[in-house]
């Protein structure tokens, strides 16, 4: 168990670029969730994958935004012309299914920095 | 809609004494968990504690024990013999069951004095 990796941990971008984030869940994990968090507050659900299929999404992911599990392990999150609002922490997390979902393991996050 | 609120945005204590963080949450839900999850500087969140709503035993894990109040929908965090180690921002974290995300509260940055 080498615990949730997410890359990079950093990304300084300009206004309106495209940004791609990964992350790598626990091996035996078919759930995961990505977050963000913002500046003095406490991270918020963006969505949730078990295994491929993306179940839940919040009104928080705009168009703008669009999530990838394209084999049920690792995750993409992309996020299309930037904007500074977009400045956060970007965190992954996974679980087991079943009641085991309620233990979710987080990720470092990627710190974005829009321009 | 479920709302986590912490209100004290930051917390300081000595070290080997005894701290307790507050939390409160709004919900309809009859069945769901609380949770306390840790996130040191520059270091991921970790779980500290969990509970389940239907338990009126209150859950423990070593220095952590919360003292859960259900109909006050409170949920707070004792953290025992403080340790440096356990400075932290600390979130409190609401779960429906079934579910699948948290929200969580603001959090409480908890800074332990040698």
């Amino acid at each position: 168990d080498t615990g949730v990796s997410q890359n990079p941990r950093h990304k300084i971008t300009k206004r309106g670029q495209n940004v791609t984030f990964r992350c790598d869940p626990i091996s035996e994990h078919n759930r995961l969730y990505w977050y963000r968090q913002t500046l003095g507050q406490g991270p918020e659900f963006l969505t949730y994958f078990q295994n491929e299929a993306q179940l839940e999404k919040s009104r928080l992911l705009s168009d703008r935004f669009s999530a990838e599990r394209p084999k049920g392990s690792f995750s993409t999150l992309e996020i299309q012309r930037t904007e500074q609002g977009d400045s956060a922490m970007y965190l992954c997390a996974s679980s087991r299914g079943g009641t085991s979902s309620y233990e979710q393991y987080f990720g470092p996050g990627t710190r974005l920095t829009v321009t | 809609a479920q709302t986590v609120t912490q209100s004290q945005p930051e917390m300081s204590v000595q070290e080997a004494e005894t701290v307790t963080l507050s939390c409160t949450y709004d919900t309809s839900e009859n069945n769901y968990y609380l949770f306390w999850y840790k996130q040191p500087p520059s270091r991921q969140m970790i779980l500290v504690i969990r509970q389940e709503a239907y338990k009126q035993q209150n859950a423990t894990e070593n220095r952590f024990s919360v003292n859960f109040q259900k109909a006050a929908k409170s949920f707070s965090l004792k953290i025992s013999d403080s340790q440096l180690g356990d400075t932290a921002m600390y979130f409190c974290a609401f779960m429906k069951v079934p579910g699948n995300q948290f929200y969580f509260g603001t959090g409480t940055s908890l800074t332990v004095i040698p």
